[in-house]
């Protein structure tokens, strides 16, 4: 059965740390694995990551898939408490499949 | 702004009503998705539509009846459902379904079934 597990659950950090979010998958059939966050409504699109090695970077956020040890992690740099929310990691197969996700608190 | 609209955005509804809730997008996706989203859980896939033909049905119950009638349109027809059925119920498109890439969601409509 296909598996997309990711950690922490959850974290509390303070504004200005630095996060590291995991995801891992057990997929078979694997096309890419998409980074998504949601706050209170729908989950906006952050990063999909098909290569293996290669960094995507978008302003403090950053992401990188290894496909040999089939994980992804979701890098965040001086955290702001706008970058509170759920970080749901999602692999792609006919449909994304996703993750519990990561609930981050960044406090002032 | 989400390029894919949904209505309603809240819908309460008793165990025996008939109700629709609908989802709109203009971006040429010939995918579409509706997905389930519970309180601190994350969306659960339950139908994928490719090319306005049904593709997937991740073995929903019958009480939740989708419908495409064009490539613009998902609609999800609820008919006697059950509390535990109450959730955010969200729409998504996305290019095509064999290689679906980004999913663009629209923002939900938050389902309560009394």
């Amino acid at each position: 059965e296909d598996k997309v597990v990711q950690s922490p659950l959850s974290l509390v950090v303070h504004e200005g740390d630095t996060v590291t979010l995991n995801c891992s998958y057990e997929v078979t059939n694997f096309r890419s694995l998409l980074w998504y966050k949601q706050e209170k409504k729908a989950p906006t699109f952050l990063f999909m990551l098909t290569s293996s090695g290669i960094e995507k970077k978008s302003g403090r956020l950053s992401s990188i898939l290894d496909k040999k040890e089939l994980f992804s992690i979701l890098n965040i740099t001086a955290t702001q408490t706008g970058d509170s929310a759920v970080y749901l990691c999602a692999v792609e197969k006919g449909a994304l499949n996703f993750g519990k996700g990561t609930s981050l608190l960044v406090t002032p | 702004d989400t390029e894919v609209t949904q209505t309603p955005k809240h819908l309460v509804m008793g165990m025996t009503n008939k109700k629709s809730l609908k989802c709109e997008q203009h971006m040429g996706h010939r995918a579409m998705y509706w997905y389930k989203q519970k309180a601190k859980k994350p969306p659960e896939l339950m139908f994928v539509y490719s090319y306005e033909k049904l593709s997937i049905n991740e073995s929903v119950p019958s009480r939740f009846s989708p419908e495409c009638p064009n490539s613009s349109l998902l609609n999800l027809h609820l008919h006697a459902l059950q509390p535990e059925d109450s959730a955010l119920y969200l729409c998504a498109s996305s290019h095509r379904d064999r290689d679906t890439g980004e999913l663009f969601f629209g923002e939900g409509s938050r389902l309560t079934v009394l």
